[in-house]
Protein backbone atom coordinates (compact mmCIF):
# COMPACT_ATOMS: atom_id res chain seq x y z
CA UNK A 1 0.00 0.00 0.00
CA UNK A 2 1.12 3.23 -0.66
CA UNK A 3 2.49 5.14 2.27
CA UNK A 4 0.36 8.66 4.12
CA UNK A 5 2.31 10.94 6.28
CA UNK A 6 0.36 12.67 9.13
CA UNK A 7 1.82 15.30 12.19
CA UNK A 8 1.93 13.32 15.10
CA UNK A 9 -0.47 15.78 17.36
CA UNK A 10 -2.92 18.71 16.56
CA UNK A 11 -4.93 21.00 19.06
CA UNK A 12 -8.02 22.56 18.71
CA UNK A 13 -10.96 24.75 20.43
CA UNK A 14 -14.02 23.10 21.06
CA UNK A 15 -16.74 24.08 18.85
CA UNK A 16 -14.28 25.27 16.04
CA UNK A 17 -13.41 23.83 12.86
CA UNK A 18 -10.14 21.54 12.61
CA UNK A 19 -8.82 20.61 9.64
CA UNK A 20 -6.45 17.46 9.17
CA UNK A 21 -4.03 17.05 6.83
CA UNK A 22 -2.65 13.93 5.14
CA UNK A 23 0.05 13.38 2.52
CA UNK A 24 0.32 11.08 0.35
CA UNK A 25 2.34 11.50 -2.65
CA UNK A 26 2.71 7.99 -3.99
CA UNK A 27 -0.90 7.36 -4.14
CA UNK A 28 -2.39 5.81 -7.36
CA UNK A 29 -5.03 5.98 -9.56
CA UNK A 30 -6.62 3.14 -7.84
CA UNK A 31 -6.47 3.97 -4.26
CA UNK A 32 -9.35 5.01 -2.14
CA UNK A 33 -8.54 7.46 0.54
CA UNK A 34 -10.06 5.88 4.13
CA UNK A 35 -10.18 7.60 7.36
CA UNK A 36 -10.70 5.66 10.49
CA UNK A 37 -10.53 7.22 14.18
CA UNK A 38 -9.68 5.64 17.65
CA UNK A 39 -11.62 7.15 20.54
CA UNK A 40 -9.36 6.23 24.10
CA UNK A 41 -10.19 2.59 25.17
CA UNK A 42 -11.92 1.93 22.11
CA UNK A 43 -11.86 0.19 18.84
CA UNK A 44 -11.27 2.15 15.19
CA UNK A 45 -14.21 3.58 13.86
CA UNK A 46 -15.08 4.25 10.25
CA UNK A 47 -14.80 8.16 9.56
CA UNK A 48 -15.24 8.31 5.92
CA UNK A 49 -13.58 7.89 2.50
CA UNK A 50 -13.05 8.79 -1.04
CA UNK A 51 -11.47 8.78 -4.58
CA UNK A 52 -11.40 11.74 -6.73
CA UNK A 53 -14.52 13.73 -5.79
CA UNK A 54 -14.88 16.07 -2.32
CA UNK A 55 -17.35 13.87 0.39
CA UNK A 56 -19.28 14.70 3.34
CA UNK A 57 -21.30 12.80 6.04
CA UNK A 58 -22.87 13.49 8.95
CA UNK A 59 -19.24 12.84 11.11
CA UNK A 60 -17.05 15.24 8.43
CA UNK A 61 -16.11 16.46 5.25
CA UNK A 62 -13.26 14.90 3.12
CA UNK A 63 -11.16 17.49 0.80
CA UNK A 64 -9.10 15.91 -1.75
CA UNK A 65 -6.40 18.00 -3.61
CA UNK A 66 -6.91 18.10 -7.59
CA UNK A 67 -3.46 16.07 -7.82
CA UNK A 68 -4.92 13.76 -5.07
CA UNK A 69 -1.14 13.84 -3.44
CA UNK A 70 -2.43 15.12 -0.48
CA UNK A 71 -6.34 15.23 1.70
CA UNK A 72 -7.61 16.77 4.71
CA UNK A 73 -10.64 15.32 6.70
CA UNK A 74 -12.69 18.55 8.27
CA UNK A 75 -14.52 18.25 11.44
CA UNK A 76 -16.73 21.14 11.26
CA UNK A 77 -17.24 21.63 14.78
CA UNK A 78 -14.96 19.77 17.12
CA UNK A 79 -16.46 18.60 20.87
CA UNK A 80 -14.93 17.03 23.62
CA UNK A 81 -16.07 13.71 22.02
CA UNK A 82 -14.02 14.28 19.06
CA UNK A 83 -10.82 13.81 20.76
CA UNK A 84 -9.16 10.66 19.04
CA UNK A 85 -6.02 9.34 16.71
CA UNK A 86 -7.37 10.04 13.43
CA UNK A 87 -5.88 7.86 11.08
CA UNK A 88 -5.43 8.16 7.45
CA UNK A 89 -5.36 4.95 5.04
CA UNK A 90 -4.71 4.33 1.63
CA UNK A 91 -6.46 0.95 0.31
CA UNK A 92 -6.03 0.00 -3.57
CA UNK A 93 -9.58 -1.48 -4.91
CA UNK A 94 -8.06 -3.28 -7.51
CA UNK A 95 -6.63 -5.38 -4.39
CA UNK A 96 -8.76 -8.56 -3.73
CA UNK A 97 -6.82 -10.18 -2.18
CA UNK A 98 -7.71 -9.19 1.02
CA UNK A 99 -9.26 -5.87 2.61
CA UNK A 100 -6.90 -5.39 5.77
CA UNK A 101 -6.22 -1.64 6.76
CA UNK A 102 -2.44 -0.43 6.88
CA UNK A 103 -2.25 1.62 10.47
CA UNK A 104 0.67 4.31 10.58
CA UNK A 105 0.93 6.44 13.69
CA UNK A 106 -1.76 8.69 13.08
CA UNK A 107 -2.67 12.39 14.54
CA UNK A 108 -3.62 12.50 17.75
CA UNK A 109 -6.45 15.29 18.14
CA UNK A 110 -6.57 16.98 21.30
CA UNK A 111 -9.79 19.36 22.07
CA UNK A 112 -9.72 21.77 24.74
CA UNK A 113 -12.69 23.19 26.17
CA UNK B 1 -22.27 0.09 19.33
CA UNK B 2 -20.48 -1.24 16.18
CA UNK B 3 -22.15 -4.51 16.30
CA UNK B 4 -19.00 -6.59 16.65
CA UNK B 5 -18.37 -8.54 19.62
CA UNK B 6 -15.40 -9.77 21.41
CA UNK B 7 -15.10 -11.83 24.43
CA UNK B 8 -13.56 -11.99 26.56
CA UNK B 9 -12.88 -7.79 27.32
CA UNK B 10 -9.90 -8.46 29.46
CA UNK B 11 -7.40 -11.76 29.94
CA UNK B 12 -4.33 -12.00 32.07
CA UNK B 13 -2.55 -15.33 32.20
CA UNK B 14 0.66 -16.49 32.27
CA UNK B 15 4.27 -16.79 29.70
CA UNK B 16 4.05 -20.31 27.76
CA UNK B 17 -0.27 -20.65 28.05
CA UNK B 18 -2.55 -21.01 25.50
CA UNK B 19 -5.68 -18.78 24.83
CA UNK B 20 -8.93 -18.63 22.49
CA UNK B 21 -10.05 -14.80 21.73
CA UNK B 22 -13.33 -14.80 20.19
CA UNK B 23 -15.25 -12.62 17.81
CA UNK B 24 -19.17 -11.82 17.02
CA UNK B 25 -19.14 -9.94 13.43
CA UNK B 26 -21.75 -7.97 13.34
CA UNK B 27 -25.32 -9.68 11.43
CA UNK B 28 -25.13 -10.74 7.93
CA UNK B 29 -20.96 -9.31 7.58
CA UNK B 30 -18.74 -12.29 5.94
CA UNK B 31 -15.52 -10.99 6.52
CA UNK B 32 -13.67 -11.20 9.52
CA UNK B 33 -9.91 -9.41 10.73
CA UNK B 34 -7.88 -9.56 13.24
CA UNK B 35 -5.97 -6.56 14.05
CA UNK B 36 -3.14 -5.90 17.38
CA UNK B 37 -2.56 -3.31 18.81
CA UNK B 38 0.66 -2.75 20.95
CA UNK B 39 2.31 0.41 22.26
CA UNK B 40 5.68 -0.32 20.11
CA UNK B 41 4.10 -1.58 17.00
CA UNK B 42 0.84 -0.02 16.72
CA UNK B 43 -2.15 -1.07 14.64
CA UNK B 44 -0.93 -4.46 12.93
CA UNK B 45 -3.27 -7.19 10.81
CA UNK B 46 -2.50 -10.12 11.80
CA UNK B 47 -5.33 -11.75 9.67
CA UNK B 48 -8.40 -12.51 7.86
CA UNK B 49 -11.49 -14.73 7.02
CA UNK B 50 -14.01 -14.45 4.58
CA UNK B 51 -16.96 -16.99 4.61
CA UNK B 52 -15.10 -19.81 6.52
CA UNK B 53 -11.75 -19.37 4.33
CA UNK B 54 -8.41 -17.59 5.13
CA UNK B 55 -8.09 -14.49 2.67
CA UNK B 56 -5.26 -12.82 3.98
CA UNK B 57 -2.18 -13.05 6.06
CA UNK B 58 -0.24 -9.86 7.71
CA UNK B 59 2.08 -10.06 10.63
CA UNK B 60 0.60 -13.26 12.10
CA UNK B 61 3.00 -15.57 14.23
CA UNK B 62 3.11 -18.82 13.98
CA UNK B 63 2.45 -19.53 17.65
CA UNK B 64 -1.42 -17.57 16.16
CA UNK B 65 -3.67 -19.18 14.39
CA UNK B 66 -7.31 -18.70 13.71
CA UNK B 67 -10.40 -20.15 11.99
CA UNK B 68 -13.95 -18.76 10.85
CA UNK B 69 -16.74 -20.94 11.72
CA UNK B 70 -19.79 -22.08 10.01
CA UNK B 71 -21.93 -19.78 11.66
CA UNK B 72 -19.34 -16.62 10.76
CA UNK B 73 -18.02 -16.47 14.27
CA UNK B 74 -14.44 -16.49 14.14
CA UNK B 75 -11.55 -17.47 17.04
CA UNK B 76 -8.12 -16.30 17.34
CA UNK B 77 -5.42 -18.98 19.08
CA UNK B 78 -2.01 -17.75 20.77
CA UNK B 79 -0.12 -20.74 22.41
CA UNK B 80 3.43 -20.38 24.02
CA UNK B 81 2.49 -16.72 24.75
CA UNK B 82 5.44 -14.61 25.24
CA UNK B 83 5.53 -11.36 27.36
CA UNK B 84 5.69 -9.49 24.15
CA UNK B 85 2.26 -10.69 23.37
CA UNK B 86 0.62 -8.38 25.67
CA UNK B 87 -1.64 -5.98 23.58
CA UNK B 88 -5.01 -5.24 22.49
CA UNK B 89 -6.50 -7.88 20.14
CA UNK B 90 -9.61 -6.04 17.70
CA UNK B 91 -11.82 -7.58 15.69
CA UNK B 92 -13.21 -6.31 12.88
CA UNK B 93 -16.04 -7.21 10.46
CA UNK B 94 -17.06 -5.75 6.60
CA UNK B 95 -19.81 -7.37 4.54
CA UNK B 96 -17.69 -8.62 1.78
CA UNK B 97 -13.86 -8.55 1.06
CA UNK B 98 -13.82 -5.54 -0.83
CA UNK B 99 -11.78 -2.18 -0.75
CA UNK B 100 -15.45 -0.24 -0.34
CA UNK B 101 -16.73 -2.24 2.47
CA UNK B 102 -16.32 -0.78 5.67
CA UNK B 103 -14.50 -2.54 8.45
CA UNK B 104 -16.64 -2.33 12.24
CA UNK B 105 -14.16 -2.76 14.55
CA UNK B 106 -15.25 -4.53 18.24
CA UNK B 107 -14.07 -3.17 22.06
CA UNK B 108 -10.84 -5.60 21.83
CA UNK B 109 -10.08 -8.03 24.04
CA UNK B 110 -6.85 -6.76 26.24
CA UNK B 111 -3.87 -9.69 26.59
CA UNK B 112 -2.11 -9.49 29.63
CA UNK B 113 0.87 -12.45 29.69
CA UNK B 114 2.65 -12.48 32.80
Amino acid sequence: DAKTTQPNSMESNEEEPVHLPCNHSTISGTDYIHWYRQLPSQGPEYVIHGLTSNVNNRMASLAIAEDRKSSTLILHRATLRDAAVYYCILRDRGDNAGNMLTFGGGTRLMVKP
Amino acid sequence: DSGVTQTPKHLITATGQRVTLRCSPRSGDLSVYWYQQSLDQGLQFLIQYYNGEERAKGNILERFSAQQFPDLHSELNLSSLELGDSALYFCASSFRGAVKNIQYFGAGTRLSVL
